[in-house]
C-alpha cells in the first residue's frame, strides 16, 4: 500500500544549525510530493512541492527539497534553523489513482524544537 | 482574502449531541476536503468533494457526513457525537479541474472535544 514515512517524530537542533527532516514515500509511479508546516493552533501552510519538473525544490522561508528515486526519499532541509522555524512538518504524496481528486497521504509529522 | 475559514474554532459537546463543522472558501475552488488530526497520526481524510452536489468517502468516514450544495461551502455533520471522535479538524480546498497535483490550502482548524 501507498505510503509516507518520516523519521523521527522529534527532532531538536540549536538556532544556526542545519536542519534535517526525512521522509520516505512508498510508490510504483513517479510521485507528487509536498511538505506543509503547521504553527501552534494554527492549519497548515505549504513549505514546497516536488511534481517533477526538478529534483531539488526550493521553498519558502530558506527551506528546499531534494527527490531521490533511488532512495524514495524527500527530506527537507534548511542550512540555519532560526527559532520562529519551531513547528509541526508534514509530507504528504498525492494518492494513487487520484489523479482527478488530488487526494494526500500524510506522514505522521515531524516537530521541530530550536534551541537558542 | 480570507481564503479557508472554518467555524467554530473550538467546541465541546456531550456524547450523542450533534452538530455541524462549518467550511467556506472564497477562492472559487473545485476541490474541498476534511481532515481529522490526533497526535502522532498526521491527518486522515474523513470526506472529499470535487465539485457542487459530488461527494465521497474518505479514509474514514464513519460517523460522518457531509454535502455540497454550493462551491462555496462544505459542512461536515456529526450526527452521535462518540469520545472517539475528539480531534482537531481541518478543512481544505484546492482548485482542482487538470491540476490534481495543486497543492491544498487549509482552514485553522476546529478543536472538538466529546465529553
Amino acid at each position: 500500500a501507498q505510503s509516507v514515512t518520516q523519521l523521527g517524530s522529534h527532532v531538536s537542533v540549536s538556532e544556526g544549525a542545519l536542519v534535517l527532516l526525512r521522509c520516505n514515500y512508498s510508490s510504483s509511479v513517479p510521485p507528487y510530493l509536498f511538505w506543509y508546516v503547521q504553527y501552534p493552533n494554527q492549519g497548515l501552510q505549504l513549505l514546497l512541492k516536488y511534481t517533477s519538473a526538478a529534483t531539488l525544490v526550493k521553498g519558502i522561508n530558506g527551506f528546499e527539497a531534494e527527490f531521490k528515486k533511488s532512495e524514495t526519499s524527500f527530506h527537507l532541509t534548511k542550512p540555519s534553523a532560526h527559532m520562529s522555524d519551531a513547528a509541526e512538518y508534514f509530507c504528504a504524496v498525492i494518492r494513487h489513482g487520484s489523479s482527478n481528486t488530488g487526494k494526500l497521504i500524510f506522514g505522521q509529522g515531524t516537530t521541530l524544537q530550536v534551541k537558542p | 482574502n480570507a481564503g479557508v475559514t472554518q467555524t467554530p474554532k473550538f467546541r465541546i459537546l456531550k456524547i450523542g449531541q450533534s452538530m455541524t463543522l462549518q467550511c467556506a472558501q472564497d477562492m472559487n475552488h473545485n476541490y474541498m476536503y476534511w481532515y481529522r488530526q490526533d497526535p502522532g497520526m498526521g491527518l486522515k481524510l474523513i470526506y472529499y468533494s470535487v465539485g457542487a452536489g459530488i461527494t465521497d468517502k474518505g479514509e474514514v468516514p464513519n460517523g460522518y457526513n457531509v454535502s455540497r450544495s454550493t462551491t462555496e461551502d462544505f459542512p461536515l455533520r456529526l450526527e452521535l457525537a462518540a469520545p472517539s471522535q475528539t480531534s482537531v479538524y481541518f478543512c481544505a480546498s484546492s482548485p482542482g479541474g487538470g491540476g490534481s497535483n495543486q497543492p491544498q490550502h487549509f482552514g485553522d482548524g476546529t478543536r472538538l472535544s466529546i465529553l
